[in-house]
Order: C-alpha cells, then sequence, then structure tokens
C-alpha cells in the first residue's frame, strides 16, 4: 500500500543549527512528494514539492530531493531560526481518491534562541 | 484572497447531538477533501469531492457525511457524534491534478463530551 513515515520528533535545535528532517514513502505508481508546514493554531500551508524522481523542491532556505531510489524525500535547512518552529508534514499525493494526500506522522521541530 | 474558511473553529458538543462543520472554497477548486488530525497518526482524510454531486469515502468515514451541492461548498456532517471523534478537522481543496498542492482551511478543533 502507500505510506509515508517521518522521524519522530519533537527535534530540538539551537538558532543557526543545520535541520534534516527524514521522510521515506512506499507507493504504487509516481506520485507526487509534498511538504508541508502547520504553524501553532494554523491550518497546513504547502513549503515544497517535487513531482517527480530527482527533482529538488526549494522554499524559504528548505530543500527536500525526490529520491526514487531509496524512497526517500528528507527535509534540510541549512541554519535554522526560531521562526521555523513548528510542526512538519511529509506527504505523497495520488492520482485517485480526488488527489489524496497520505501524510506522515508529523515532526514538532522546535528551535530555541 | 483565495483561501479555504472553515466554521467554527473551535467547538464543544456532547454525544449524539447532530452537528455541522462547514468547509467553503473561492479558487473554483474541482477537488475537496476533509482530514482529521490525531497525535501520532498524522491527518487521515474523511471523505472526498471531485466534483458538485460526486463524492465518496475516504480512509477514515465512519460516522461523518458529506455533501456537495455547490462547488465551493463542502459541509461535515456528525450525524450522532461520539467521544472518538474528538480531533482536529481539516477542509482542503485543490485543482484537478496531482501535481498541483492542496490548500487548507484553519482547522476545526472539535471535543465531543
Amino acid at each position: 500500500g502507500n505510506s509515508v513515515t517521518q522521524m519522530e520528533g519533537p527535534v530540538t535545535l539551537s538558532e543557526e543549527a543545520f535541520l534534516t528532517i527524514n521522510c521515506t514513502y512506499t507507493a504504487t505508481g509516481y506520485p507526487s512528494l509534498f511538504w508541508y508546514v502547520q504553524y501553532p493554531g494554523e491550518g497546513l500551508q504547502l513549503l515544497l514539492k517535487a513531482t517527480k524522481a530527482d527533482d529538488k523542491g526549494s522554499n524559504k532556505g528548505f530543500e527536500a530531493t525526490y529520491r526514487k531510489e531509496t524512497t526517500s524525500f528528507h527535509l534540510e535547512k541549512g541554519s535554522v531560526q526560531v521562526s521555523d518552529s513548528a510542526v512538519y508534514f511529509c506527504a505523497l499525493g495520488l492520482y485517485n481518491q480526488g488527489g489524496k494526500l497520505i501524510f506522515g506522522q508529523g515532526t514538532e521541530l522546535s528551535v530555541k534562541p | 484572497e483565495a483561501q479555504v474558511t472553515q466554521n467554527p473553529r473551535y467547538l464543544i458538543t456532547v454525544t449524539g447531538k447532530k452537528l455541522t462543520v462547514t468547509c467553503s472554497q473561492n479558487m473554483n477548486h474541482e477537488y475537496m477533501s476533509w482530514y482529521r488530525q490525531d497525535p501520532g497518526l498524522g491527518l487521515r482524510q474523511i471523505y472526498y469531492s471531485m466534483n458538485v454531486e460526486v463524492t465518496d469515502k475516504g480512509d477514515v468515514p465512519e460516522g461523518y457525511k458529506v455533501s456537495r451541492k455547490e462547488k465551493r461548498n463542502f459541509p461535515l456532517i456528525l450525524e450522532s457524534p461520539s467521544p472518538n471523534q474528538t480531533s482536529l478537522y481539516f477542509c482542503a481543496s485543490r485543482p484537478a491534478g496531482v501535481e498541483v498542492e492542496a490548500f487548507f482551511g484553519q482547522g476545526t478543533r472539535l471535543t465531543v463530551v
């Protein structure tokens, strides 16, 4: 079946530290991959996406590369800020069920000054 | 401004009392979905709709109903809420096509006592 597995949180980092949040997936076919971010008290916002193998998505200093050989889509940022504190969700998008998104369990990131 | 609007944002109700959570989008999107978010489980799709009068079950549809009489609106109905439906609910919309991002509402935190 289709599924997404993320590293468990919470993750606590100091400001300017390097961030990696691991995400692996299993899927039939060729899904699109997404990272969504949820700030406290808000809905989910798209952070970045990749639609095919070897694509790199990037936004606001975050990057993730669609690796078909390792079925991974790890999120990275070179220097985190306090304002990056949020919950991050990895998701894969399917063609069926109305463009259904399958989410990982979410990883809470806390960045300390 | 392009947005998905859910109401109410917070709701506390009693077991068995019918309730409706409204969702409206102003982007003329074909696809709309409801998700519930529970700790450690990420978001799971409840119901989806691919167009007016076209709805279908997602992964966790038990205890919920939906309707899509107009393209912009997709209400979620709990005919007889139970405590296991206490959760954070999100409505999402997207244009047809898997590569396109989904837009999420702000969320409705429901507590059933």
